[in-house]
């Protein structure tokens, strides 16, 4: 049963547009939401998060927007850039103490010149 | 860079025996965590440490123990290594508001 859901495996953006990365959530109880993104061969390296309370956190090119009554998150990047090609991963922090991250699969994204 | 090493990098074992993964981090934070990935998984949580001597398990903690007698290190020990456990390890510490901090994995192979 997964509380996090990003249901498109593969994304492919040109170079300058918009790249639109969408996530999907169960539980209404969790206070925080972040963006991950890894190369190959790295660990995954922290992109940007959302609180709860908030429905939208911007820094730079990358803006969260956060959808509670959808259950629904997305991440844009504009412009997009070849250097943003990876696999992005969507996590929420169901709150608490031990403070542990619930991810989803991930969606590749590939931007193309 | 949030000081988070992990060690080996690369391993290959085989199956039924013993391997001990090691993270350290340099920034004295309370909570680690090992997370395992697999192709069509994303990341799972094995087991974390809120404190020396305090750990908890993860949602795929079976056939994984974990130590932590100091606070700058977290081991994971596969007890007996079997061929499911073939993965990409990543040790990570919290930093507040959610927001953790990956090191930079362990590609293990159970042959």
């Amino acid at each position: 049963d997964q509380q996090v859901k990003q249901n498109s495996p593969s994304l492919s953006v040109q170079e300058g547009r918009i790249s639109i990365l969408n996530c999907d959530y169960t539980n209404s109880m969790f206070d925080y939401f972040l963006w991950y993104k890894k190369y190959p061969a790295e660990g995954p390296t922290f992109l940007i998060s959302i609180s709860s309370i908030k429905d939208k956190n911007e820094d730079g090119r990358f803006t969260v927007f956060l959808n509670k009554s959808a259950k629904h998150l997305s991440l844009h990047i504009v412009p997009s850039q070849p250097g943003d090609s990876a696999v992005y991963f969507c996590a929420a922090s169901p709150g608490g103490s031990q403070g542990n991250l619930i991810f989803g699969k991930g969606t590749k994204l590939s931007v193309k010149p | 860079d949030a000081g988070i090493t992990q060690s080996p990098r690369h391993k290959v074992t085989e199956t039924g025996t013993p391997v001990t993964l090691r993270c350290h981090q340099t920034e004295n934070h309370r909570y680690m965590y090992w997370y395992r990935q697999d192709p069509g998984h994303g990341l799972r949580l094995i087991h974390y440490s809120y404190g020396v001597k305090d750990t908890d398990k993860g949602e795929v903690s079976d056939g994984y123990s974990v130590s932590r007698s100091k606070t700058e290190d977290f081991l994971l020990t596969l007890e007996s290594a079997t061929s499911s456990q073939t993965s990409v390890y990543f040790c990570a510490i919290s930093v507040g508001s959610g927001e953790q901090y990956f090191g930079p994995g362990t590609r293990l192979t159970v042959t």
